[in-house]
């Protein structure tokens, strides 16, 4: 199976500050990789896809980059609804599997 | 507006067994994949299985720590989706979420899940 490995996996950032998180995959993956964002007691939320292509809907504040073993995921000027847990997940290769997850939190 | 349903949870002693369901609207739901993700409490996100389409005969996938035990089915004139869970474990209790695959092979749409328990 591969791995995704998310550093850090907790993060306190201000309003406004831009962050990013990294994503790091046990072996390559191209670019099927996606973000996620999850507030407590809700379902996740799909971000961004293909590594850099942003859902529909989905505000240019979050961008996507990498390819093969390596990605992040940057929030910039942060806001309240921002605070959440983010996870990376991997398609290139059954079984799909997700990142640990951060967990963002309000400093 | 694409909507995922899912129902079905609740308590259920080990070695029982229990079937989810969900139900999609506002979208085509012959022409997607589906997949299933758990989410135990106070942990991350785990990958249960796939469904594809007619067009790729209903094959499926699944995670091996459910290869056996758990069989995912489809009713496209229903609009369904099913999770047939059996011989469960005190490890499968979880949120089990319904999820469209998009087109991107992304998972696009989210239901709000459905907690199952299982405990003696």
């Amino acid at each position: 199976d591969i791995q995704m490995t998310q550093s850090p996996s907790s993060l306190s950032a201000s309003v406004g500050d831009r962050v990013t998180i990294t994503c790091r995959a046990s072996q390559g993956i191209n670019n099927n990789l996606a973000w996620f964002q999850q507030k407590p007691g809700k379902a996740p939320k799909s971000l961004i896809y293909a590594a850099s292509s942003l859902q529909s809907g989905v505000p240019s504040k979050f961008s996507g980059s990498g390819s093969g073993t390596d990605f992040t995921l940057t929030i910039s000027s942060l806001q309240p609804e921002d605070f959440a847990t983010y996870y990376c997940q991997q398609y290139k290769i059954y079984p799909i599997t997700f990142g640990q997850g951060t967990r963002l939190e309000i400093k | 507006e694409v909507q995922v349903v899912e129902s079905g949870g609740g308590l259920v002693q080990p070695g029982g067994s229990l079937r989810l369901s969900c139900a999609a609207s506002g979208f085509t739901f012959s022409d997607h994949y589906m997949d299933w993700v758990r989410q135990a409490p106070g942990k991350g996100l785990e990958w249960v299985g796939r469904i594809r389409k007619k067009a790729n005969s209903y094959t499926t996938e699944y995670a091996a720590s459910v290869k056996g035990r758990f069989t995912i089915s489809r009713d496209d004139s229903k609009n369904s989706l099913y999770l047939q869970m059996n011989s469960l474990k005190t490890e499968d209790t979880a949120v089990y979420y319904c999820v469209r695959v998009g087109s991107k092979c992304d998972l696009d749409h989210w239901g709000q899940g459905t907690l199952v328990t299982v405990s003696s």
